[in-house]
């Protein structure tokens, strides 16, 4: 099992749509939590950032976790064209054996439609 | 304004060629990093570092060396260049750890 699991998509919706972006996690080890937005043919830039379970919003953007469950979600409200990414969750441990490393998921294709 | 710079954005270089990428940054960040992305991998770490003189493999070290002589550059090395190494590589650093990873613009690297 890998240790984060994204669907890779890829997902199309309409202009105006909720979008729902999800990631799953097998090392009850990670604490910190991270969306990150990638245009095509760009670096990676954060989106979201999160630290432990709870909900996170920003505009547009709200970043939930559930650690009793392992899982973690963006949710895009009003989705606009400039929207279209691919989008990347990312965690980290406390130290340790992790070393703080980012563990990244493989990232989720979205195109929102005008 | 502090940004991050990789060089050169595109590479094409021959099987068992030397290719060193470069990655310079100007926020005096501790921490870098070098990811390779692959369709079907996503990003992948290859090399980081905590500090001058400190560096640690990633995942993915094999065939991938880099050295840390000061705080703005972590150049990454290919020792011999294979096919396999055909990739898209983002160089980032952080603040502290972990942190908020600010990442290049990348490199499009083609072994021949």
């Amino acid at each position: 099992q890998k240790e984060v699991e994204q669907d890779p998509g890829p997902l199309s919706v309409p202009e105006g749509a909720i979008v729902s972006l999800n990631c799953t996690y097998s090392n009850s080890a990670f604490q910190y939590f991270m969306w990150y937005r990638q245009y095509s043919r760009k670096g990676p830039e954060l989106l979201m950032y999160t630290y432990s379970s709870g909900n996170k919003e920003d505009g547009r953007f709200t970043a939930q976790v559930d650690k009793s469950s392992k899982y973690i979600s963006l949710f895009i409200r009003d989705s606009q064209p400039s929207d279209s990414a691919t989008y990347l969750c990312a965690m980290s441990a406390l130290g340790g054996g992790s070393n703080y490393k980012l563990t990244f998921g493989k990232g989720t294709l979205l195109t929102v439609n005008p | 304004d502090a940004e991050i710079t990789q060089s050169p954005r595109h590479k094409i270089t021959e099987t068992g060629r030397q290719v060193t990428l470069a990655c310079h940054q100007t926020w005096n960040h501790n921490n870098m990093f070098w990811y390779r992305q692959d369709l079907g991998h996503g990003l992948r770490l290859i090399h980081y570092s905590y500090g001058v003189q400190d560096t640690n493999k990633g995942e993915v070290s094999d065939g991938y060396s880099v050295s840390r002589s000061n705080t703005e550059d972590l150049p990454l090395t290919l020792e011999s260049a294979a096919s396999s190494q055909t990739s898209v590589y983002f160089c980032a650093s952080s603040e502290s750890r972990p942190g908020t990873q600010y990442f290049g613009p990348g490199t499009r690297l083609t072994v021949l």
